[in-house]
């Protein structure tokens, strides 16, 4: 079984400011990782995932990720923040090589991106 | 890319009633689409996985007469919440598991549908 912890539930920051949104997993297998964000009543947007190959994923909306297999760490990061990406973010993980298995989802950090 | 869609995105009815849901795959086939219930300001609760031409398999605690999953197509599933009462309102998201994309685990997810139930 698979679990996802996200630190923050809440991350204030100023415009133009770099974030840092926390992301820890625990599995007995390998995972594929994945970063989702939630704007308010909408469903999930794909912002970037890890499959396999290089640790550093780049995402969209200027987003990238790093998979740290020894932290088991997946921490999402943006340089410079604009108040359109204050939504709601999950981190999740996935068993690699299990078709269709389920998500297994963190419990979101809300990213609050003040002027 | 993939589009997944949900119908309604937002629906009122009155306790007892039953409230139908559906989730279609736009551009692609989707022999895997699962759906979850989503609490405010809660992460995203996996409520079954819906197999194309099979019974779906619910996690444990899901009522499945409660949440009749019909999965009759490659592009469409729907929910059905059966004498819905106040405690069924949540916000309902469907995603689908497109198989030919070569990418073995990667989910879309539908847009959500908002289900009050008075």
């Amino acid at each position: 079984a698979q679990s996802v912890t996200q630190l923050d539930s809440q991350v204030p920051v100023f415009e133009e400011a770099p974030v840092e949104l926390r992301c820890n997993y625990s599995s007995s297998v390998s995972v594929y990782l994945f970063w989702y964000v939630q704007y308010p009543n909408q469903g999930l947007q794909l912002l970037l995932k890890y499959l396999s190959g290089s640790t550093l994923v780049k995402g969209i909306n200027g987003f990238e990720a790093e998979f740290n297999k020894s932290q088991t760490s997946f921490h999402l990061r943006k340089p410079s923040v604009h108040i359109s990406d204050t939504a709601e973010y999950f981190c999740a993980v996935s068993e690699r090589g299990n078709a269709g298995n389920m998500l297994t989802f963190g419990g979101g950090t809300r990213l609050m991106v003040k002027p | 890319g993939a589009v997944v869609s949900q119908h309604p995105s937002w629906v009122i009815c009155k306790s007892g009633t039953s409230v139908k849901i559906e989730c279609r795959s736009l551009d692609f086939q989707a022999t895997t689409m699962f759906w979850y219930r989503q609490f405010p300001k809660k992460s995203l609760m996996l409520m079954a996985t819906s197999n194309e031409g099979s019974k779906a398999t619910y996690e444990q605690g899901v009522e499945k007469d409660k949440f009749l999953i019909n999965h009759a197509s490659l592009t469409l599933s729907t929910l059905t919440v059966t004498s819905a009462h106040p405690e069924d309102s949540s916000f309902y998201i469907c995603s689908a598991r497109d198989v030919l994309a070569g990418e073995a685990d990667t989910q879309y997810f539908g847009p959500g549908t908002r289900l009050t139930v008075l």
